[in-house]
């Protein structure tokens, strides 16, 4: 079974500074990752993938992700915070299906809610 | 442009009484989803469908139906077997339900039941 720990249920930065939220996974087999952000009363919104090409995966909003295997972590930064990131961000793993047809179940972090104090 | 779209966006209902739930997608997408979004809980999986005329349950199906007639439309019955109802319910599609197919949302529906 999968599963996705994000640590820290709210993440507070300054304007300007570097935003880092956590993200580490559990998986019996080797896994693709997601981001996505929530902007309030919205959809979710993919950010970045990792499906076992480039372990540092560049996204959208200047949002970068590591794939670290050794660490099964998949953590979010981006180097310089703007107000416009305040937002929920959650984490998913997903398996990659047993073959043809079969569903690759994906799982979702409980979320973290990013605070940006100008 | 291409999405999905979910109606109405906030919803009111009586305990006791049926609703459906509305998702419709233009983006050609076989696999269709059901999400449930609950304060500090991520997201719970009630229903998801691979092609026309099948679907399957997922984690919390209990007190919901779905339909999949259409490949452009999945609506969520939400019943009055479910006990707790109000939540925010998030509707998605991806090209294949295979584990790399990043998942696309509408702008989900917030049902309150009382």
């Amino acid at each position: 079974a999968q599963s996705v720990t994000q640590l820290g249920s709210h993440v507070s930065v300054s304007e300007g500074a570097l935003v880092l939220l956590r993200c580490n996974y559990s998986s019996s087999v080797p896994p693709y990752l997601f981001w996505y952000v929530q902007y309030p009363n919205q959809g979710l919104q993919l950010l970045l993938k990792y499906t076992s090409a480039a372990t540092l995966v560049k996204g959208i909003n200047g949002f970068e992700a590591e794939f670290k295997k050794s660490e099964t972590s998949f953590h979010l930064t981006k180097p310089s915070a703007h107000m416009s990131d305040a937002a929920e961000y959650f984490c998913a793993v997903s398996d990659p299906g047993g073959g043809g047809t079969s569903y690759g179940k994906l799982t979702f972090g409980q979320g973290t809610i990013l605070t940006v104090h100008p | 442009d291409g999405g999905i779209t979910q109606s109405p966006k906030y919803l009111f209902r009586k305990e006791g009484q049926n609703v459906t739930l509305s998702c419709e997608q233009n983006l050609n997408h076989d696999a269709m989803y059901w999400y449930r979004q609950d304060p500090g809980q991520g997201l719970r999986l009630i229903y998801y469908s691979q092609i026309v005329n099948d679907f399957q349950k997922g984690d919390i199906a209990e007190g919901y139906s779905v339909s999949r007639e259409k490949k452009e439309s999945f609506p969520l019955t939400v019943t009055s077997a479910q006990k707790n109802p109000t939540a925010f319910y998030l509707c998605a599609s991806s090209i294949g339900i295979r584990g790399y197919s990043p998942l696309h949302f509408g702008n989900g529906t917030r049902l309150t039941v009382t």
